[in-house]
């Protein structure tokens, strides 16, 4: 049973260009979440997607929209890059209908660099 | 929205020591709270978890209490290992609505156990 999966591992980019990072959903599960972790603190929420549509926002400027694919796969996008986006980005998956629907699980994140 | 806060930051034992973790939550309509362990350099580990309707959860060696009229939760290690350590998150989500399965975490504890 493959878990949550991401790429790249790491991603080094400079200031104003645009990256996208990849999540694979852990098998069966339909909801993909996106989460913010700068160093020494916890992931901040950034979006939810299912059904192929961003449910919920958190507090992110447009700059971060996202996508989600037919296979419930994910992409976060992320323009205009800021020295500030450095952070590890996590992806976290769950499965709405399994009658534990709270229960999320994180993939191994992508490590940001902003230079 | 939701806020939720974690004490201690850090947090050091001994082997064989107990460790507690002290998280409150500011949302009342707050219902599933888990907990993340985080090693160096990889994804937030589900540990432990519970819903409002419950006041205490244990798995061998790890218990989450909630208590609902104070809102707050904590997290009790006992029998403490030099594996455990590890940076611990708490997480609380509201029930079905425009935020449902948006965790909001708290700031992280860094448990250290001494040999």
């Amino acid at each position: 049973d493959a878990g949550v999966t991401q790429s790249p591992t790491h991603l080094i980019k400079t200031r104003g260009q645009q990256v996208t990072l990849r999540c694979s959903p852990k098998s069966g599960h339909d909801t993909v979440s996106w989460y913010q972790q700068a160093l020494g603190q916890g992931p901040q929420f950034i979006f939810q997607y299912y059904e192929e549509e961003e449910r919920q926002r958190g507090n992110f400027p447009d700059r971060f929209s996202g996508h989600q694919f037919p296979n419930y796969s994910s992409e976060l996008n992320v323009n205009a890059l800021l020295l500030g986006d450095s952070a590890l980005y996590l992806c976290a998956s769950r499965q709405r209908t399994s009658g534990r629907e709270e229960t999320q699980y994180f993939g191994p994140g992508t490590r940001l660099l902003v230079l | 929205g939701e806020n939720v806060e974690q004490h201690p930051s850090t947090l050091s034992v001994q082997e064989g020591d107990s460790a507690v973790i002290k998280c409150t939550y500011s949302d009342s309509a707050s219902n599933y709270f888990p907990w993340y362990k985080q090693e160096l350099g990889k994804r937030p580990q589900l540990i432990i978890d519970i819903r409002s309707n419950v006041g205490e959860k244990k798995d061998q060696r790890i218990a989450v209490t909630l208590n609902k009229t104070a809102k707050h939760f904590s997290l009790h290690i006992t029998e403490t290992q030099p594996e455990d350590s590890a940076v611990y998150f708490c997480a609380a989500t509201p029930p079905g609505g425009t935020s449902y399965g948006k965790l909001t975490f708290g700031q992280g504890t860094i448990l250290t156990v001494h040999p």
